[in-house]
């Protein structure tokens, strides 16, 4: 089946430090891919909507500076939170769309100290 | 826009009875449904997914659900609930620009021995 790999699991960074995370779909072209955010004991909040080769589309609230993502080839994705600080700190999730399929990255668990 | 409910943020049940977990979606008719688990700090897995045809679909581990249009809802339930199905089950339908995919806010199952 389709498989999303989702590097890292856990990043533990400085505050002001900016931190990659990397989302790829291993067995499948991927023309859209999802960035999602998730709070403890909550549902996925969409962050971004990312299309290869245009520019992601950001949802409401979601800053574009600070969470940037590259959508550079039909299987990789990146998010990087510039200028990391402790609220930034969180679950996040990303996903792979192919065909009428929605295929979730392990996620990473983001801690800012 | 579609929108997602999932009655019941917590559902409770001993080893061997059936689950139920509930989920409704917004009127109109969705072109897919999704329900999905997550395991704690993993990503999301795709239990099973309704498409077109059958209205009853099998999933993974046991589960299944029933599309039911009358009354816009789309349940899973498991005959006979096991340990390893306490999880955080998500019900999705996607819609709206891009294809993004609207989750519920997920249902708790515990699973008491």
């Amino acid at each position: 089946g389709a498989v999303v790999s989702q590097h890292p699991s856990r990043v533990i960074c400085k505050s002001g430090t900016s931190v990659k995370i990397e989302c790829r779909s291993l067995d499948f072209q991927a023309t859209t891919m999802f960035w999602y955010r998730q709070f403890p004991k909550q549902s996925l909040m969409l962050m971004a909507t990312s299309n290869e080769g245009s520019k992601a589309t950001y949802e409401q609230g979601v800053e574009k500076d600070k969470f940037l993502i590259n959508h550079a080839s039909l299987t990789l994705s990146t998010l990087t939170v510039t200028s990391a600080h402790p609220e930034d700190s969180s679950f996040y999730i990303c996903s792979a769309m192919g065909g009428v399929s929605y295929t979730f990255g392990s996620g990473t668990r983001l801690t800012v100290v | 826009a579609q929108s997602v409910t999932q009655l019941g943020s917590h559902v409770s049940v001993s080893e061997g009875a059936l689950v139920l977990l509930r989920c409704n979606y917004s009127s109109s008719v969705p072109p897919y449904l999704f329900w999905y688990v997550q395991y704690p700090n993993q990503g999301l897995q795709l239990l099973l997914k309704y498409t077109t045809g059958a209205t009853l679909v099998k999933g993974i581990n046991g589960f299944e659900a029933e599309f039911k249009k009358s009354e816009t809802s789309f349940h899973l339930t498991k005959p006979s609930a096991h340990m390893s199905d306490a999880a955080e089950y998500f019900c999705a339908v996607p819609g709206g620009s891009n294809y993004k995919l609207t989750f519920g806010k997920g249902t708790l199952l515990t699973v008491n021995p």
